[in-house]
């Protein structure tokens, strides 16, 4: 069965940092273009990063420069270090794998189940 | 960017209705457009990819259609399970999401 499983999230100071891990069972998260999608309390679904399979990352505006995505091969897990942490960062975060079989696109399948992060003083 | 519209943002019906939900492309798209369901306090998940592919497990009353600047999700006969929040998505932007609630 595929499976991820996130952990890591917690209260947190602006300013302050965290690393969220996503674990991988069932598939191999080195071959797969995976990505961190976040939540807001009441808002819709907003992509944070992306990494492809060839180690190449990508990041929404929002948190470029702030935020860093990265993987490890031999424990299967996907990882995101949260740096300069603001108040508008406070969110459930979910690991998801993007299926990318065309130019045109893909999709998020499958999803953890989230990790909550808080960022207030 | 690409920014997806969806309508109605909120829509309330009852057991048995037919419901469509409608995803607008700021600009013409692949159909390469996804649909999630999301229910409270849960992760989205997959229903239809491809603008018009069923995810294995999910119930044949979900149906997708569309191209290039519209597309839309229907539910032919809404059952008490379904009353959920459901998003569009194309690439890394997601519709604002429409919450489909019991009348």
């Amino acid at each position: 069965e595929v499976q991820l499983v996130e952990s890591g999230g917690g209260l947190v100071q602006p300013g302050g940092s965290l690393r969220l891990s996503c674990a991988a069972s069932g598939f191999n998260v080195s071959s797969n273009y995976m990505s961190w999608v976040r939540q807001a309390p009441g808002k819709g679904l907003e992509w944070v990063s992306v990494i492809y399979s060839g180690g190449r990352t990508s990041y929404a505006d929002s948190v470029k420069g702030r935020f860093t995505i990265s993987r490890h091969t031999s424990k299967n897990t996907l990882y995101l270090q949260m740096n300069s942490l603001r108040a508008e960062d406070t969110a459930m975060y979910y690991c998801a794998s993007y299926y990318y079989d065309s130019p045109e696109g893909g999709w998020f399948d499958p999803w953890g189940q989230g990790t909550l992060v808080t960022v207030s003083s | 960017d690409i920014q997806l519209t969806q309508s109605p943002s909120f829509l309330s019906a009852s057991v048995g209705d037919r419901v469509t939900i409608t995803c607008r492309a700021s600009q013409g798209i692949s159909s390469y457009l996804a649909w999630y369901q999301q229910k409270p306090e849960k992760a989205p998940k997959l229903l239809i990819y491809a603008a018009s592919t069923l995810q294995s497990g999910v119930p044949s009353r979900f149906s997708g259609s569309g191209s290039g600047t519209e597309f839309t999700l229907t539910i032919s006969s809404l059952q008490p399970e379904d009353f959920a929040t459901y998003y569009c998505q194309q690439w890394w932007t997601f519709g604002q999401g429409t919450k489909v609630e019991i009348k």
